[in-house]
């Protein structure tokens, strides 16, 4: 139980385009879902918390704008990089928390590798 | 500010030797909690030790957490090939996790 996919696995994009990717609760209802960005040999960054149905909540110094992120099921969270730059370069990993269940765990997708051209 | 510094960052070690890894953190927290990440995967749930316990164990993990200092140490015993990976601390501060650093454990077969 508890997992937690992304779509796509990596993806190469070229300069100024949009990449969408998706996070997907397969087995449970994720109340919040998180996104997170790292780069090579660093931490993870918390980017934003999604809560179901409302509007992202940004960290410090994240673009909204440009990090669009759409939680509209209890399933499926997706975050668009629009308008990328190859300093947007990153492993893109979400985190599921069902808070109906008490549990502190986030549940992590695999990762999304994002290369813009 | 920066949560959960691990310390040291690197670590190679033989086969069937123990591994510790060190964690310190600056805020109050509701617990602290040990991932795992092979390179280029996500990340996977270890162990979570709660604001009130000192030790925890899970097989070969096992966890402390001293509240009076802010610190925590994962220790994995009979280190296997299979244990390389970059290991992770991260509080947890209610409504979001802050990951530390990292620490990067290469087992020697």
């Amino acid at each position: 139980g508890a997992v937690v996919s992304q779509h796509p696995s990596w993806v190469i994009c070229k300069s100024g385009t949009s990449v969408k990717i998706e996070c997907r609760s397969l087995d449970f209802q994720a109340t919040t879902m998180f996104w997170y960005r790292q780069f090579p040999k660093q931490s993870l960054m918390l980017m934003a918390t999604s809560n179901e149905g409302s509007k992202a909540t940004y960290e410090q110094g994240v673009e909204k704008d440009k990090f669009l992120i759409n939680h509209a099921s209890l399933t499926l969270s997706t975050l668009t990089v629009t308008s990328a730059h190859p300093e947007d370069s990153s492993f893109y990993i979400c985190s599921a928390h069902n808070r109906a269940t008490s549990s502190y765990e986030q549940y992590f997708g695999p990762g999304t590798r994002l290369t813009v051209t | 500010s920066q949560q959960g510094e691990e310390d040291p960052q690197a670590l190679s070690i033989q086969e069937g030797e123990n591994a510790t890894m060190n964690c310190s953190y600056k805020t109050s927290i509701n617990n602290l909690q040990w991932y795992r990440q092979n390179s280029g995967r996500g990340l996977v749930h270890l162990i979570l030790i709660r604001s009130n316990e000192r030790e925890k164990h899970s097989g070969r993990l096992r966890v402390t957490l001293d509240t009076s200092k802010k610190s925590s140490s994962l220790l994995i015993t009979a280190s296997r090939a299979a244990d390389t990976a970059s290991y992770f601390c991260a509080t947890d501060m209610g409504n979001r996790l802050a990951f530390g650093k990292g620490n990067q454990v290469v087992v020697i077969p």
